[in-house]
């Protein structure tokens, strides 16, 4: 079983849908969660971070991290054509030092259809 | 603007050339990293740094060297001895709460 588990998608809805993306995990020392977005050949920017379990809200963004079920998720309301893009979990145990490196999901590539 | 810049954007190797990937930050991070992306791959740490003079191998280290002799850079050098290259290559460095990324660099076989 691999660490991080996320569907590769790919996605496609509306504009003006709700999307849910998600990711597992196997490793449940995991602490720090984030999310990030990254358009074609770019580097990937930080969606939203997440310390623990609990639900984090920002704009049209909400991460939720259910650490009892191994769990993430982003939900994107209102979505827009410029949120098409790939979309990858990533988890640590600590920040900082050797247990702090991130692991990553293989990403969800999103296409929103005007 | 502070941030970490990636040069160059498209780099092209011959067979039995060692080519070398540069990567400069202005964030006054400590640490510094290197990814290897691969379409439908996700991405895999090669190498990373958590000061100057000092850097561990990661999970996947075999073809490649970096040295990091100031804080605010960290080149990747890819060997020959690495027999598939191409990819797309991510250089971060660790902030307080989150890890910031370069723009990239393709690295393609000739």
């Amino acid at each position: 079983q691999k660490e991080v588990e996320q569907d590769p998608g790919p996605l496609s809805v509306p504009e003006g849908a709700i999307v849910s993306l998600n990711c597992t995990y196997s490793n449940s020392a995991f602490q720090y969660f984030m999310w990030y977005r990254q358009y074609s050949r770019k580097g990937p920017e930080l969606l939203m971070y997440t310390y623990s379990s609990g639900n984090k809200e920002d704009g049209r963004f909400t991460a939720q991290v259910d650490k009892s079920s191994k769990y993430i998720s982003l939900f994107i309301r209102d979505s827009q054509p410029s949120d098409s893009a790939t979309y990858l979990c990533a988890m640590s145990l600590n920040y900082g030092g050797s247990q702090g490196n991130l692991i990553f999901g293989k990403g969800t590539k999103l296409s929103v259809k005007p | 603007d502070g941030g970490i810049t990636q040069s160059p954007k498209y780099l092209f190797r011959k067979e039995g050339q060692n080519v070398t990937l540069s990567c400069e930050q202005n964030l006054n991070h400590d640490a510094m990293y290197w990814y290897r992306q691969d379409p439908g791959q996700g991405l895999r740490l090669i190498y990373y740094s958590q000061i100057v003079n000092d850097f561990q191998k990661g999970d996947i280290a075999e073809g490649y060297s970096v040295s990091r002799e100031k804080k605010e850079s960290f080149p990747l050098t890819v060997t020959s001895a690495q027999k598939n290259p191409t990819a797309f290559y991510l250089c971060a460095s660790r902030g307080t709460k989150a890890f910031f990324f370069g723009s990239g660099t393709q690295l393609s076989v000739l």
